[in-house]
């Protein structure tokens, strides 16, 4: 069975600064792998898509990397604001014909302080 | 708007009542996915159609909860004899591929009294 970590649960940092957020999984026979953002009682906003062939995705001030083999994810966020506080999700969709879903982290919660 | 929207966006009922959300997914999205996320936790696969075929369902997906997508487009979750356990945000996805990006919808926010 899938599981996915994301660590750590919370993180707390000055404007400005640039950060880490980590996912690992335990099952490397996945398809691909996303990253969400959450907003307090909203929906998730996807950020970046990184197929299982890729080792990353970039998105403005986000890049994503992938590390199939050691089943390990990381989502950079350089020169942070405060309007990047959320939850950050990260989810793998497991490869193998009829499996859809998405198994996602517990997330991690971000507070960007001005 | 062109995103996912789902209906309500909150349901307060009692324990004892039946529910039924529905998602309306991104149109040219043949794909449809439905979620449950607890506080604190991520979110929980529920199930999936193509079309208005349903594929995969979850362990979580009790014979209490019914979910159709009757003409390939909108999709609807039922819950029967709501249980307080069944308070959480429901959630609806949408993709082109299942290889693709799925989309998600606000949610819907039921509280079971």
């Amino acid at each position: 069975k899938q599981e996915v970590t994301q660590i750590p649960a919370a993180l707390s940092v000055p404007e400005g600064e640039n950060l880490v957020l980590n996912c690992s999984f335990t099952d490397s026979a996945i398809y691909n792998l996303q990253w969400f953002r959450q907003d307090p009682g909203k929906g998730l906003t996807s950020l970046l898509l990184i197929q299982s062939s890729q080792r990353e995705q970039t998105s403005g001030r986000l890049n994503a990397s992938l590390d199939k083999s050691s089943g390990r994810s990381t989502l950079y966020i350089a020169a942070s604001q405060p309007g990047d506080s959320a939850t950050y999700l990260c989810a793998v969709r497991r490869s193998g014909a009829g499996s859809y879903q998405l198994t996602f982290g517990k997330g991690t919660k971000l507070s960007v302080i001005p | 708007d062109t995103g996912v929207s789902q209906n309500p966006r909150h349901k307060i009922t009692k324990r004892g009542q039946n529910v039924t959300f529905r998602c309306d997914p991104i149109s040219e999205h043949n794909r449809l996915y439905w979620y449950r996320q607890t506080l604190g936790q991520g979110p929980e696969f529920l199930t999936y159609f193509q079309n208005e075929a349903q594929l995969e369902k979850s362990r979580l997906l009790s014979d209490r909860f019914s979910a159709e997508r009757p003409k390939g487009s909108f999709s609807t979750l039922e819950i029967q004899r709501t249980e307080q356990g069944d308070s959480a945000m429901y959630l609806c996805a949408s993709s082109s591929d299942p290889l693709n990006e799925q989309f998600f919808g606000p949610g819907t926010r039921l509280t079971v009294l």
